[in-house]
Order: C-alpha cells, then structure tokens, then sequence
C-alpha cells in the first residue's frame, strides 16, 4: 500500500539535545512537508521540500532542520536551540502538479521534552 | 493576506443529530478547499475537497460541504451524527501556491451518546 511512515511513533528527549524525526512516503510525490501542531493552534509549517536536494523555511523554522536527499524521505531535526518542542509533529507529501493543493499526512510523531 | 476562520473550537451534538461544522476563508482567488478529519494520535485525513464545478461536495462517512462564493463559506455537514465522528476537524484553503495549505484552528467534534 503506497503511504507516508513516520517514526517513532512517540519520541522522548532531554533538553538540550537534538533528536530526528524520520518521515519516508512511497507515493512518488515530489512535495513533502513537515508541519508543528499544538493545541488549539491548527497545523504550523516548519519546512516544505519541493524536489530533491531543494528545501524552504516554513512559518516557524527556527530550531528546526531538514534535509531532502531522497525523493522518498524528508527527515527534521529538532535542534537544541528550539524553544519549546513538545508537540505533535506531522509530516505531508503532495503530488507535483498538484494544483489544488491537496497534501497527504503521515500518522505523526509525539516528541516530548522532559 | 489569506485565512481560514473555523467557527467554535468545541461543537457538541448527541447521536443521531444533525452535524455543522463552520468554515470561513479569505481569498481573492478562486479558492481550492479542503475538510480533513483527525482522529487522536494520528494524522489527517482527507474528508472532501472543493476545485471547481459542482458547489455541493459529498465525501466518505457521509459528510458533505457546500462551497457558497457570496458568503466565503464552506461549511462542513452531516445529516446524523454516528459516535464514530467524534475528532478533530480541519478546514483549510490553498495558499497563494500550490505548495502551501492555509488551516483553521480546528474543531472537535463531540458525540454524546
């Protein structure tokens, strides 16, 4: 089944450390995407990748950092310098082409800072 | 610039009961909107989608959305509420590219028994 995976399902860390999330979709979508949520507040966009080796700042990029060096996988570091980084992290690829702007969402990562 | 505006944070319903959901956008394009629905823990799902044509909109579960251009309105409905539909639910436009997803601050759904 084509899909977006991403990994761990909950991830925990102390402060001062980055961590990784994973995020790999075998969908062929050019566009992935990876959003912040956090209560009451909707969905956040972090950074969106539009091709391989490309990738652009989002609405809340600090403390954050990515790389696109596959098609199939656009991993986040959540970076030391980030604030406050408990959240639910949702990861989203799109067709190119996809005029409409529709997006198709992993299952998400819970990270916890404790 | 553009937004989408969802009307109450919490709607409440008891089963069986007539579901509105409400969603408000600002474009001065013609817009491309979207329903997702999100169950706790997991991601979002697409619900239904507004391109161009027809206005009113039928998706999966039984929900439905009418686009209304005078009223920048796309209010998500459901003739009876199943206890099943209890989440959280997301109205969003697409940005000025096709890159870019515009979402409301979401709606969670209650069903009361």
């Amino acid at each position: 089944d084509g899909g977006i995976t991403q990994s761990p399902k909950y991830l925990f860390r102390k402060e001062g450390q980055n961590v990784t999330l994973s995020c790999e979709q075998n969908l062929n979508h050019d566009a992935m995407y990876w959003y912040r949520q956090d209560p009451g507040q909707g969905l956040r966009l972090i950074y969106y990748s539009q091709i391989v080796n490309d990738f652009q700042k989002g609405d809340i990029a600090e403390g954050y950092s990515v790389s696109r060096e596959k098609k199939e996988s656009f991993p986040l570091t959540v970076t030391s310098a980030q604030k406050n980084p408990t959240a639910f992290y949702l990861c989203a690829s799109s067709p190119q082409g996809g005029v409409h702007g529709e997006q198709f969402f992993g299952p998400g990562t819970r990270l916890t800072v404790l | 610039a553009q937004s989408v505006t969802q009307l109450g944070s919490h709607v409440s319903v008891s089963e069986g009961a007539l579901v509105l959901l409400r969603c408000n956008y600002s474009s001065s394009v013609p817009p491309y909107l979207f329903w997702y629905v999100q169950y706790p823990n997991q991601g979002l799902q697409l619900l239904l989608k507004y391109t161009t044509g027809a206005t009113l909109v039928k998706g999966i579960n039984g929900f439905e959305a009418e686009f209304k251009k005078s009223e920048t309105s796309f209010h998500l409905t459901k003739p009876s509420a199943h206890m099943s539909d209890a989440a959280e639910y997301f109205c969003a436009s697409r940005g000025d590219s096709s890159y870019k997803l515009i979402f409301g601050s979401g709606t969670r759904l209650l069903v009361r028994p």
